[in-house]
């Protein structure tokens, strides 16, 4: 089965309001994750990275923070856009020799205006 | 200007034949990999290659078959072994394993 996963398939959000979304994986030995925006019919956009030696990184407009204690990921997107309605995926690689990036089913967010 | 390409955009294949899709990238990037998307899910590896004339099996490459003779191209063929072969398609490349990975704008494929 997957290792890497989304707690919510669809989040709905105020345009203006700041969006969570949220990711969990169970491999403790990951240790570089990245968040990706797609887009219908497109292929995913890189966001934001992080790797396992940090809490948190912040962009434009995005931070994304990693919780190794308990697995976990999110991506924090402030003042929400209608642009940025996308499907977002967390993505997670394994280290090692073969190491690849492994992707979660991803959440749908979609911004109200 | 750098990016991967994937050719066709859009490909119609009727059952038992063969396909092949086409990925270029101009980045100099020794990683390349392919994945599949199925509609509501995340993206499945199905081969990905570190180095040419190398490449190895993702989670789902039961009726795929990849080469990598240039740096430059990792095309992939859709065999008729194949069974569900309609879904859509990203190529994607990374200077090496285990960082960021570029990805082109996906083919569609869809058996008829």
């Amino acid at each position: 089965g997957e290792s890497v996963g989304l707690h919510l398939p669809t989040l709905s959000v105020q345009e203006g309001d700041n969006s969570i979304i949220n990711c969990a994986y169970s491999n403790s030995a990951s240790d570089y994750f990245i968040w990706y925006k797609q887009e219908s019919g497109k292929g995913p956009q890189f966001i934001i990275d992080i790797r396992s030696n940090m809490d948190k990184r912040q962009g434009q407009r995005v931070t994304v923070l990693l919780n190794k204690t308990v697995k976990h990921l999110s991506l924090q997107i402030a003042a929400t856009q209608p642009g940025d309605s996308a499907v977002y995926f967390c993505a997670e690689n394994i280290a090692g020799a073969n190491s690849k990036l492994t992707f979660g089913k991803g959440i749908t967010l979609s911004v109200r205006p | 200007d750098g990016g991967i390409t994937q050719s066709p955009k859009y490909l119609f294949r009727k059952e038992g034949q063969n396909v092949t899709l086409s990925c270029e990238q101009n980045l100099n990037h020794d990683a390349m990999y392919w994945y599949r998307q199925d509609p509501g899910q995340g993206l499945r590896l199905i081969y990905y290659s570190q180095i040419v004339n190398d490449f190895q099996k993702g989670d789902i490459a039961e009726g795929y078959s990849v080469s990598r003779e240039k740096k430059e191209s990792f095309p992939l063929t859709v065999t008729s072994a194949q069974k569900n072969p309609t879904a859509f398609y990203l190529c994607a490349s990374s200077e090496d394993r285990g960082t960021e990975a570029f990805f082109g704008q996906g083919t569609r494929l869809t058996v008829v």
